[in-house]
């Protein structure tokens, strides 16, 4: 079946660096994305949000960049801190219905 | 705005009693609230989706018998875990939509803990 995917599991940045994690997505129905933010033992925290009518949407310090001809996602994080120091995910809405898809997660690590 | 609660945080049963999670909108009302199940280093997976005042659509290989959805009003909906066993132990999220926000967006709830002994 289709689902959203990520390309790197881990990533580990020293403090102050920026991040980039990746996402791929397989269905082609989907119309709007989104990055969640997950802390340990919390519930998903929305950080930024892209429609299919965008390529590229701005945040406080994050970054979402959507390439429909590849099927590919990414979040940008400016001046990474400890505390962005979480697993995040993409989600897709596969076109309709309100149902989001998520993709694996990449837990992020900032070294002090 | 736009926050989402769950209770209880954390709950330890025992095996083959039933446990009810609540799940509730604090400041808006929502239509729609979906359950969501995440093993440990695992991915968010949608169990079902809950419409106030209808019945509940499962995922595929979601037992309904066994996770019972009740979305009686507008700001509540409960998972029922009944029988539960120990595979059963997990992290249950909520989430929901506003009807009167965009309707893309789902705002999450912070999550149960389920331990099945």
């Amino acid at each position: 079946g289709e689902s959203v995917g990520l390309h790197l599991p881990t990533l580990s940045v020293q403090e102050g660096d920026n991040s980039i994690i990746n996402c791929a997505y397989s269905n082609s129905a989907s119309d709007y994305f989104i990055w969640y933010k997950q802390e340990s033992g919390k519930g998903p925290q929305f950080i930024i949000d892209i429609r299919s009518n965008m390529d590229k949407r701005q945040g406080q310090r994050v970054t979402v960049l959507l390439n429909k001809t590849v099927k590919h996602l990414s979040l940008q994080i400016a001046a990474t801190q400890p505390g962005d120091s979480a697993v995040y995910f993409c989600a897709e809405n596969g076109g309709s219905n309100y149902k989001l898809t998520f993709g694996k997660g990449t837990l992020l690590t900032v070294n002090p | 705005g736009a926050v989402v609660s769950q209770h209880p945080s954390w709950v330890i049963c025992k095996s083959g009693t039933s446990v009810k999670i609540e799940c509730r909108s604090l400041d808006f009302q929502a239509t729609t609230m979906f359950w969501y199940r995440q093993f440990p280093k695992q991915s968010l997976m949608l169990m079902a989706t809950s419409n106030e005042g209808s019945k509940a659509t499962y995922e595929q290989g979601v037992e309904k018998d066994k996770f019972l959805i009740n979305h009686a009003s507008l700001t509540l909906s409960t998972l029922t875990v009944t029988s539960a066993h120990p595979e059963d132990s997990s992290f249950y999220i909520c989430s929901a939509i506003s009807s009167g926000r965009n309707t893309d967006t789902q705002y999450f709830g912070p999550g149960t803990r389920l331990t099945v002994l």
